[in-house]
């Protein structure tokens, strides 16, 4: 079945405690995306990446890393997360269409992050 | 630089009357355009998309948008609500290129019966 899976779904940590959210695809796509979605401010892109070794900041990457080493794979880092990063987390992956231009997205079905 | 505005942040219908949600954008480039429904707890799913090839675009669950250029929009319709239409709308515009995508806040449709 095709999807992009999420680990964790949810996850409650502690300020300054460094973590990792994984996001895999099984779709060879190129195109793979994470956003942060906040009540009242819809999904904000953090970080996307155009194919293995190519990444790019999104609207609000401050206090994020993320990685592109294999192409199925985009984990999000948080190296010392703190309280206003609580939120719910999504990756998406696409292909690529002719020029660079983008197709539907696939989602992730989330990650709920509390930090305290 | 691209922008979406989604013009309701909440709208209320009766079931079996139409639905309009209103999405404009502002984009340098001639964009991409796609609307996604997130039903409670889920993740998001691609409704429709408009890539050029036809202004009328009709997705799954009765929806479609209209692409007009000179008025900058791609409003989302339905003839006749349904209750398992409710659930969070969002446009999302893509610039291409270096661009990225670019969601609007998004739109709650409540179904009242």
């Amino acid at each position: 079945e095709a999807q992009v899976t999420q680990n964790p779904r949810y996850l409650i940590t502690v300020t300054g405690k460094k973590l990792t959210v994984t996001c895999s695809q099984n779709m060879n796509h190129e195109y793979m995306s994470w956003y942060r979605q906040d009540p009242g401010l819809g999904l904000r892109q953090i970080y996307y990446s155009m194919n293995v070794e190519v990444t790019d900041k999104g609207d609000v990457p401050e206090g994020y890393k993320v990685s592109r080493k294999e192409k199925r794979n985009f984990p999000l880092i948080l190296e010392s997360p703190s309280p206003n990063q609580t939120s719910l987390y999504f990756c998406a992956s696409s292909l690529l269409g002719a020029s660079g231009s983008y197709n539907e997205q696939f989602f992730g079905p989330g990650t709920r992050l509390t930090v305290l | 630089a691209q922008s979406v505005t989604q013009l309701d942040s909440h709208v209320s219908v009766s079931e079996g009357t139409p639905v309009l949600l209103r999405c404009n954008y502002s984009s340098s480039y001639s964009p991409s355009l796609f609307w996604y429904v997130q039903h409670p707890n889920k993740g998001l799913q691609l409704l429709l998309k408009y890539t050029s090839a036809a202004t009328l675009v009709k997705g799954i669950n009765g929806f479609e948008a209209e692409f007009k250029k000179s008025e900058t929009s791609f409003h989302l319709t339905k003839p006749s609500a349904h209750m398992s239409d409710a659930a969070e709308y969002f446009c999302v515009g893509a610039g291409g290129g270096a661009d990225g995508l670019t969601f609007g806040k998004g739109t709650h449709l409540i179904i009242q019966p």
